[in-house]
């Protein structure tokens, strides 16, 4: 069973320091896709990143970036000189190829920045 | 295009009552999703369709039903509401029922509570 798990349930930075929000999966899959999501205070959830098993190349975007490691399992989320309107739930999930589009959410990292 | 949307955005029923969660998306996606998200838990899948006509159960189905007679609609039924369902329930749909090709598009999520 694919299992997704997100250790830190809160986190708070002052504004402008940097932060990453570790993210660990368990697969038997080798082919696999990971994915965050933000979650503003508004409540909605919004699509961030994917990210499929064969690719292990680190991405950035803006002040975001996401390191992918095979071997140790783990998709982490780094923000870059946080600002206040980063605050928010951060999910990572996971789905495999032969499960169609299910998504095994972890339970969410909490961020809260501050001025 | 209004995306994903869900109807009502808060509810709150007696236990035994019954009620339908609406949800619509205009993007003419193949696939659609049911997922409830309680604290500490992150979200899980209840139902999903892979198409018009075909249903079938995620996670934590029990107490829910779903139906999908059109491609757009993806209403989600509680039979007999219990306290145990109070929760958010968000309804999401992607282009492809293959893991990863596409991202789930989330609606803005229903919160219901159960008295």
């Amino acid at each position: 069973a694919q299992k997704v798990t997100q250790a830190q349930t809160e986190i708070s930075v002052v504004e402008k320091e940097d932060v990453t929000l570790d993210c660990v999966y368990e697969t038997r899959d080798t082919t696999y896709y990971l994915f965050w999501y933000k979650q503003p205070p508004s409540g909605e959830l919004v699509f961030l990143i994917r990210r499929n098993s064969f690719d292990e190349q680190n991405e950035i975007s803006g002040r975001y970036s996401w390191n992918f490691q095979k071997s140790t399992s783990s998709f982490n989320f780094t923000i870059t000189a946080s600002q206040v309107v980063d605050s928010a739930v951060y999910f990572c999930a996971l789905s495999e190829t032969g499960g169609g589009n299910k998504l095994t959410f972890g339970t969410g990292t909490q961020l809260k920045v501050e001025l | 295009n209004a995306g994903v949307t869900q109807t009502p955005k808060f509810q709150v029923l007696k236990t035994g009552q019954s009620m339908t969660l609406q949800c619509a998306q205009d993007m003419n996606h193949e696939y659609m999703s049911w997922y409830r998200q309680d604290p500490g838990m992150g979200l899980r899948l209840i139902h999903y369709s892979v198409g018009a006509g075909i249903t079938d159960q995620g996670e934590v189905p029990n107490g829910y039903n779903v139906s999908r007679s059109t491609t757009e609609d993806f209403p989600l039924r509680l039979l007999s509401a219990a306290p145990s369902q109070t929760s958010v329930y968000f309804c999401a749909s992607s282009y492809s029922r293959l893991g990863g090709n596409s991202p789930l598009h989330f609606g803005n999520g229903t919160r219901l509570t159960v008295t």
